[in-house]
């Protein structure tokens, strides 16, 4: 059971929209500390793909942003395309368990 | 180019003892925070440990506590993970990662090592 709740699964047509939420509480999200975006193609090491809510690091399209709302995060792909489909993870600080906590990963399908 | 590369993995029987490395190049292992993160196949990431520059500082998620040990040599760019009393639980892949500072959030990561627990 993760401390950061993400839906499992997500999927849209190529071109389309899709949003992942990630929600978490009072001792990580709630408190100001940042979320962070990992994404995880198959087979491979996890990637940083968003960082402070709304950056992104170089390389990555900017098909991909991030924002943030009280202890909530959300992570967009507009312009859904074939190679998006991977597994995203939310990633935040816990001052109450003094290190990283994620959310259970979600995964994203292109249809 | 960052380069994390983890080495040490392997089979092990519940309650043995093994000792991952991570060779780091590329950037200036003395002034980053250091980290462990796992994976059980087919399942989501899990932050393990973390330390310090200097080593003065270590963390540890609840489940590890008391059996796995986190260290480094700056001398050797080399971060290292000690686990005992191993459990099947442990198994996982193994990633060892570069934290950014204050902002808590890795910015680098290994291609992983996998630790299989079993009898």
């Amino acid at each position: 059971q993760s401390v950061l709740t993400q839906p499992p699964s997500v999927s849209g047509a190529p071109g389309q929209r899709v949003t992942i939420s990630c929600t978490g509480s009072s001792s990580n999200i709630g408190a100001g500390y940042d979320v962070h975006w990992y994404q995880q193609l198959p087979g491979t090491a996890p990637k940083l793909l968003m960082y402070g809510n709304r950056n992104r690091p170089s390389g990555v399209p900017d098909r991909f942003s991030g924002s943030k709302s009280g202890t909530s995060a959300s992570l967009a792909i507009t312009g859904l395309q074939a190679e998006d489909e991977a597994d995203y993870y939310c990633q935040s600080y816990d001052s109450s368990l003094s290190g990283y906590v994620f959310g259970i990963g979600t995964k994203v399908t292109v249809l | 180019e960052v380069q994390l590369v983890e080495s040490g993995g392997g089979l092990v029987q519940p309650g043995g003892s093994l000792r991952l490395s991570c060779a780091a190049s590329g950037f200036t292992f003395t002034y980053s925070w250091m980290a462990w993160v796992r994976q059980a196949p087919g399942k989501g990431l899990e932050w393990v440990a973390n330390i310090k520059q200097d080593g003065s500082e270590k963390y540890y998620v609840d489940s590890v506590k008391g059996r796995f040990t986190i260290s480094r040599d700056n001398a050797k760019n080399s971060l290292y993970l000690q686990m005992n009393s191993l459990r099947v639980e442990d198994t996982a892949f193994y990633y060892c990662a570069r934290e950014r500072g204050s902002e808590y959030f890795l910015q680098n990561w290994g291609q992983g090592t996998l630790v299989t627990v079993s009898s």
